[in-house]
């Protein structure tokens, strides 16, 4: 079945930096790949996604790059602020599966 | 805010015990999710639902089952509950079968004494 890996586990930047935050998947027929946003108490959050069509998808500060070759996508949260701080999910599916394969989390704390 | 809705926020309960939980997913979306996350599991896929009808399995154990009522609100039944069982339970909703653009709850801390 799917796996997806993902890398750092956690991840301390200074506000203004950029961040990045990776993940493969072993299934080379996923082709859906969203990015959630998890804040203390609260439910993930889709913050992006991509298919597999695209290589790169913009959201403001977000962005999100497809490596369908390589089995890579990172996110890149630009010019960051306090309240990126979060976990960072990355996932994974196709479709007929239905189901996302979720990475292990990246724990983001952004100092001001 | 999603336009997720689960209840009850918290629940503690014994061992042995069997709760509901209940989700009403976002307008006009048909499909449900059960997620459970645990510090060791991590997320991870329990079942779906489609317009009334279960679509998927993942790792739902078979004392838990759940199901799907016509006006689309969900409710996961968790028995014979373990210490183990405690993790937050999260319920996601999209429109289509595909799990795409599918927004979560706030979930359902669970905890088993």
């Amino acid at each position: 079945g799917e796996n997806v890996e993902q890398h750092p586990s956690t991840l301390s930047v200074q506000e203004g930096d950029s961040a990045v935050i990776k993940c493969t998947y072993s299934d080379s027929a996923s082709n859906y790949f969203p990015w959630y946003k998890q804040e203390l108490g609260k439910g993930p959050q889709l913050i992006i996604d991509i298919r597999s069509n695209v290589g790169e998808k913009k959201d403001q500060r977000i962005a999100v790059t497809l490596n369908k070759t390589a089995k890579h996508f990172s996110l890149h949260i630009t010019e960051t602020q306090p309240e990126d701080s979060a976990v960072y999910f990355c996932a994974a599916s196709f479709t007929g599966f239905q189901k996302l394969v979720f990475g292990t989390g990246t724990r983001l704390l952004v100092s001001p | 805010d999603s336009g997720v809705t689960q209840t009850p926020k918290h629940l503690i309960t014994a061992t042995g015990q069997r709760v509901t939980l209940r989700c009403s997913p976002r307008s006009g979306d048909l499909s449900v999710y059960w997620y459970q996350q645990s510090l060791d599991q991590g997320l991870q896929f329990l079942i779906q639902y489609y317009n009334g009808e279960e679509r998927a399995k993942g790792n739902i154990l078979e004392r838990f089952s759940a199901q799907q009522f016509p006006d689309l609100h969900s409710e996961l039944n968790l028995s014979s509950l373990e210490l183990g069982d405690s993790a937050l339970y999260f319920c996601a909703s999209s429109v289509g079968t595909d799990n795409t653009e599918a927004f979560f709850g706030q979930g359902t801390r669970l905890t088993v004494v």
